[in-house]
């Protein structure tokens, strides 16, 4: 079935070791995008790619960076995890920017230790 | 700042009975909204949506209102069945960008 797909489920970091978290998807959509979610909060996005066009939202840390290497997969680096970027993170995707609907993979929960 | 809020954390609700989660936003930008679902262990996956131009839509047992100058927005699910148990959001776009509520646990009991 086309679907998003994250690895690893489970990640366990130490804190400021560097850490990958990645994503696929077979949906052939323009759009890829990462969330972050703490505990009873909001999804908060982070950035998203159209394409190759890589936009940041504002008040993402520097800390955090995406790498595009095709359509189908997006990385989610954290150069130096904090005790504070532990949580789930989502990966989205949507056929074209500005398209609603978007669809998610299970996520990515990450613990820094 | 949160632009989308839902205030009831959860709903506890009998099987055959009316659902109804609520969405407040601040955001008078806002032109479309959504509501996820989300069960345990998976992505939210997308439910029923309105324009921001529509005060309702329906979709099987699925209603969204849309009240644009109380900035409100209701998801009704009638009647709710066990497979309803889940998390749902709220969500709005501006421009490309969706901004979620925190959700609401939504527990149907036999």
């Amino acid at each position: 079935d086309a679907m998003v797909i994250q690895n690893p489920r489970y990640q366990v970091t130490q804190f400021g070791k560097p850490v990958t978290l990645s994503c696929s998807q077979t949906l052939n959509h323009n759009v890829m995008y990462w969330y972050q979610q703490k505990s009873s909060q909001a999804p908060k996005l982070l950035f998203h790619y159209y394409d190759k066009d890589f936009n940041n939202e504002a008040d993402t840390p520097d800390n955090f960076q995406s790498r595009r290497p095709n359509t189908s997969f997006c990385f989610l680096d954290i150069r130096s995890p904090g005790l504070g970027d532990a949580a789930m993170y989502l990966c989205a995707t949507s056929r074209n920017d500005g398209d609603a609907e978007q669809y998610f993979g299970p996520g990515t929960r990450l613990t820094v230790t | 700042d949160q632009q989308v809020k839902q205030n009831s954390p959860s709903l506890s609700v009998q099987e055959g009975r009316i659902s109804i989660l609520n969405c407040d936003y601040t955001n008078s930008m806002f032109d479309y909204f959504l509501w996820y679902k989300k069960y345990p262990a998976e992505g939210p996956t997308f439910l029923i949506s309105i324009s921001s131009i529509k005060d309702k839509n329906e979709d099987g047992r699925f209603t969204v209102f849309l009240n644009k100058s109380a900035k409100h927005l209701s998801l009704h699910i009638v009647p709710s069945q066990p497979g309803d148990s889940a998390v749902y959001f709220c969500a709005a776009r501006n421009d490309y960008k969706l901004s979620f509520g925190a959700g609401t646990t939504v527990t149907v009991r036999a």
